[in-house]
């Protein structure tokens, strides 16, 4: 069966440090993979999508950028965090032929 | 842009109750998907819908993809207190590539009192 791992599940980092948000899926090839934000008591705000290796869109202009070195890996990094980065950040993939995309667990980012 | 309309944004109910939720869409989609939200955790898949019209049950769940592809409902009968959270509908135009992105609606809170 497939699964999808985050990490770390909480994280605290002070404004401007550096940010590497690590997401991997087994269990499937090729996936489709996501990056989400959500803000506290608000819906699910698209960040990136990948539908392959070194292939990245992004949705929203922003603080953040997003990586797929290989085919079940999806990072999502900041050199410089600002303070309205805070938020729940979910991963999620598919197998992009229709199916329903199944999320992570979430990394909670709380920047001081 | 597409936006799927989710209201009201929270709801209480007694438990052993019945509530139902609707997710509307100024465009259609081809695919509609019903998730729940534990606090702190993922949004979990309940009900996939892929034909318009289509009735599809888990357990005490109900959803049905509208004819018109413009909207979906989501049924919970007797409702117990695991069912608090928050449900997520979404729309999806289907594949290949960008057509796969979801597009959520804003959820809603659902509280249940024992």
């Amino acid at each position: 069966s497939q699964t999808i791992h985050q990490w770390p599940a909480t994280l605290v980092q002070p404004v401007g440090s550096p940010l590497s948000l690590e997401c991997t899926v087994e269990g499937t090839s090729n996936p489709n993979l996501y990056w989400y934000r959500q803000a506290a008591g608000r819906g699910l705000q698209l960040l990136f999508y990948s539908v392959g290796i070194g292939q990245i869109s992004s949705e929203v202009p922003q603080n953040l950028s997003a990586s797929r070195p290989q085919d079940r890996q999806f990072i999502l990094s900041s050199k410089k965090l600002l303070l309205s980065d805070s938020g729940f950040y979910l991963c999620a993939w598919d197998r992009g032929s229709g199916q329903p995309q199944h999320f992570g667990d979430g990394t909670r980012l709380s920047i001081l | 842009g597409q936006q799927l309309n989710q209201s009201p944004q929270s709801m209480f109910i007694q438990e052993g109750e019945d509530v139902s939720m609707n997710c509307t869409s100024s465009s259609i989609f081809n695919t509609w998907l019903w998730y729940k939200q534990d606090p702190g955790e993922g949004p979990v898949l309940l009900i996939a819908l892929y034909k318009a019209g289509e009735l599809t049950s888990n357990g005490r769940l109900t959803a049905q993809f509208g004819i018109t592809r413009k909207d979906s409902f989501l049924n919970i009968s007797a409702s117990i207190p695991s069912d608090v959270g928050i449900y997520f509908c979404a729309g999806q135009l289907g594949p290949p590539g960008a057509n796969s992105k979801l597009t959520f609606g804003k959820g809603i809170t659902l509280s249940v009192r024992p």
